[in-house]
């Protein structure tokens, strides 16, 4: 729904160390979670999804989690690389309406 | 595949004037979304159609921003006449289903001075 709060805003983490990023939602119909990476300049890209009948979802280095109940949802990226240094935002989706979080930006120092 | 298509990729015009950004999604999809990202923040949803209906348009600024899907295929916004604030990349972006995977166009970087 239209509250999408994303933490942290700014976050940096040594090469090979796991990184988690946090967002919250308010409207209890959202049921579409995906995670877009943007890098400087460039146009967000789907790193991953998932929908409201599933808890977890992993795809390589990237896997994100979803609490119903919380109404939060995180995205874990391990073994970070310096090539993961983007901005990362969340985004919640609800029947025709769509919004993304503020953002964090990721900084992996090799 | 071809992916989703915006001109101009730069604009600057001062306020008060007009200015049209274009949009071809990428084949076969029917949902067309305009998103402005303002520097440092996120997308942020203006309009959506599913073919050329509109399915939200509840955060776009009507009073000077307009947008067209005619016949469900490429489409058009418009902002007449510009403010400062307007200065943003607005980005369109395609999904073949309604709340499903978007891909984005690569964004028009509009400056109004």
């Amino acid at each position: 729904g239209e509250n999408v709060e994303q933490h942290p805003s700014t976050l940096s983490v040594q090469e090979g160390d796991s990184a988690v990023i946090k967002c919250t939602y308010s409207d209890s119909a959202s049921n579409y979670f995906p995670w877009y990476k943007q890098e400087l300049g460039k146009r967000p890209q789907l790193i991953i999804d998932i929908r409201s009948n599933v808890g977890e979802k992993k795809d390589q280095r990237i896997a994100v989690t979803l609490n119903k109940t919380a109404k939060h949802f995180s995205l874990h990226i391990t073994e970070t690389q310096p090539e993961d240094s983007a901005v990362y935002f969340c985004a919640d989706g609800a029947g025709n309406q769509f919004y993304f979080g503020t953002g964090t930006s990721l900084t992996v120092i090799p | 595949e071809a992916g989703v298509a915006q001109s101009p990729r730069y604009k600057i015009i001062e306020k008060r004037q007009s200015v049209a950004f274009w949009c071809n999604p990428i084949s076969g999809h029917a949902t067309l979304y305009w998103y402005q990202q303002i520097l440092g923040q996120g997308p942020k949803l203006l309009i959506q159609f599913q073919n050329n209906g509109v399915v939200d348009d509840s955060q776009l600024p009507k009073d000077r921003f307009s947008a067209e899907r005619l016949k469900g295929v490429d489409s058009t916004l418009k902002i007449q006449p510009a403010k400062l604030e307007d200065s943003a990349v607005y980005l369109c972006a395609s999904s073949l289903l309604l709340v499903h995977e978007q891909y984005f166009g690569p964004g028009t970087r509009l400056t109004v001075t």
